[in-house]
């Protein structure tokens, strides 16, 4: 079992619709993540979040809007998104004291598909 | 960016032999993981690999790293079914921010057959 459970497991959503993606850690982590994965493809950094507040933003359109409400919690807000949208959304998160030397842990994932 | 490329980029071997992947990258590192994804499912972190280390194990599993050819190596011995999945290494830089940003290669997906 992941510690890092993202919702829904699977979105279908047209191009007009509005909806959020949702992640949640109680591993007392401080560092936070949005990645997003084409099929047998790498994950791509899409945000990063230090102590609920947002440290990277990888030049991510604006129909992706990412939200950091408190330390457990990470949402994705999804607006206007496009057929190339489709993916698999990965949170993950870290413990956020030590720099570039620490693991990270990767909820399942939700697979979105764009109508 | 993609920091890192893999090789081979598929591989299938009988269970009980052995599985080396091989990972190359650009530029100066800090650490390189690597880790695990079984078909769909999120990512394993398996194993971290500072710049001044040149192996590692942790059970099976074997990691090489030679920061002169800007590369390493992940060998999983007696291979089993349960370690078909992708493998891919991923590379830290630097920064010693608060938040850690690392670089996926391009992966190797490992089957083992029966």
């Amino acid at each position: 079992d992941t510690e890092v459970t993202q919702t829904p497991k699977h979105l279908v959503m047209g191009m007009t619709n509005k909806k959020s993606l949702k992640c949640e850690q109680h591993m007392g982590h401080r560092a936070m993540y949005w990645y997003k994965q084409k099929a047998k493809k790498p994950p791509e950094l899409m945000f990063v979040y230090s102590y609920e507040k947002l440290s990277i933003n990888e030049s991510v359109p604006s129909r992706f809007s990412p939200e950091c409400p408190n330390s457990s919690l990470l949402n994705l807000h999804l607006h206007a998104l496009q057929p190339e949208d489709s993916a698999l959304y990965l949170c993950a998160s870290s413990q956020g004291g030590g720099g570039a030397l620490e693991p990270q842990h990767f909820g399942d994932g939700t697979r979105l598909s764009i109508l | 960016s993609q920091q890192g490329e893999e090789d081979p980029q598929a591989l299938s071997i009988q269970e009980g032999e052995n599985a080396t992947m091989n990972c190359s990258y650009k530029t100066s590192i800090n650490n390189l993981q690597w880790y695990r994804q079984n078909s769909g499912r999120g990512l394993v972190h398996l194993i971290l690999i500072r710049s001044n280390e040149r192996e590692k194990h942790s059970g099976r599993l074997r990691v090489t790293l030679d920061t002169s050819k800007k590369s390493s190596s992940l060998l999983i011995t007696a291979s089993r079914a349960a370690d078909t999945a992708s493998y891919f290494c991923a590379t830290g830089g630097w920064d010693y921010s608060s938040a850690s940003k690392i670089i996926f290669g391009s992966g190797t997906r490992l089957s083992i057959r029966p």
